[in-house]
């Protein structure tokens, strides 16, 4: 089974400041990993994904995150933020090689931005 | 692009009414998906379909029941709904069997039991 764990449930950061959400997981098998964000009022959206390759995977808004495998994370990060990035955001694992195997979210982080 | 569509934005019944919540995708997705998003909790999984007429069991399956008749819908079914099942509702679907397909999602059902 996996489990995900993010450990901070609200992150306040001035606009134009660096930012990371921190995200762990647990599994006993190989994992695919992701990030998901949720702006208010609306579904959730995938931010990127790790399937495999390099480490460091980006989204096309600015946003990276690195797996590490020996510390089982997978942090998302963004350099200067912008107002817009106000959102809830979510990280997932899934099983490889499982059939029908359900995605695991954590509890989310919710990004408040201050002008 | 691929669009799930919740039937409803916002929802107000009384309690122990029968409520019957919507979702279509439009991309002969084999895997659907309902979850209840609650503040502090995140996405808790209620039901999942794999295929039509199939259905697992979720996390947090008592008090709900679904329906896959027809492989685009997928429909969640509070049989007598109660205050505790005020919630947000999300619908999900995802591709085949292989692990790296993400999953889409609705953008939700409010759902208020009074």
């Amino acid at each position: 089974a996996q489990s995900v764990t993010q450990l901070d449930s609200q992150v306040p950061v001035f606009e134009e400041a660096p930012v990371e959400l921190r995200c762990n997981y647990s599994s006993s098998v190989s994992v695919y990993l992701f990030w998901y964000v949720q702006y208010p009022n609306q579904g959730l959206q995938l931010l990127l994904k790790y399937l495999s390759g390099s480490t460091l995977v980006e989204s096309i808004n600015g946003f990276e995150a690195e797996f590490n495998k020996s510390q089982t994370s997978f942090h998302l990060r963004k350099p200067s933020v912008h107002i817009s990035d106000t959102a809830e955001y979510f990280c997932a694992v899934r099983a490889m090689y499982s059939s029908a195997s359900k995605i695991i979210f954590g509890s989310g982080t919710r990004l408040s931005i201050r002008p | 692009d691929v669009k799930v569509t919740q039937s409803s934005r916002y929802l107000v019944k009384r309690t122990g009414e029968k409520v019957f919540l919507e979702c279509v995708q439009d991309m002969d997705h084999e895997n659907m998906f309902w979850y209840r998003q609650d503040p502090g909790l995140g996405l808790r999984l209620i039901y999942f379909s794999y295929d039509v007429k199939m259905k697992e069991k979720g996390d947090i399956p008592e008090g709900y029941s679904v329906s896959r008749e027809k492989k685009e819908r997928f429909s969640l079914i509070l049989e007598s709904a109660s205050t505790n099942q005020t919630s947000m509702y999300l619908c999900a679907s995802i591709a085949g069997q292989v692990g790296n397909q993400p999953q889409h999602f609705g953008d939700g059902t409010r759902l208020s039991i009074l």
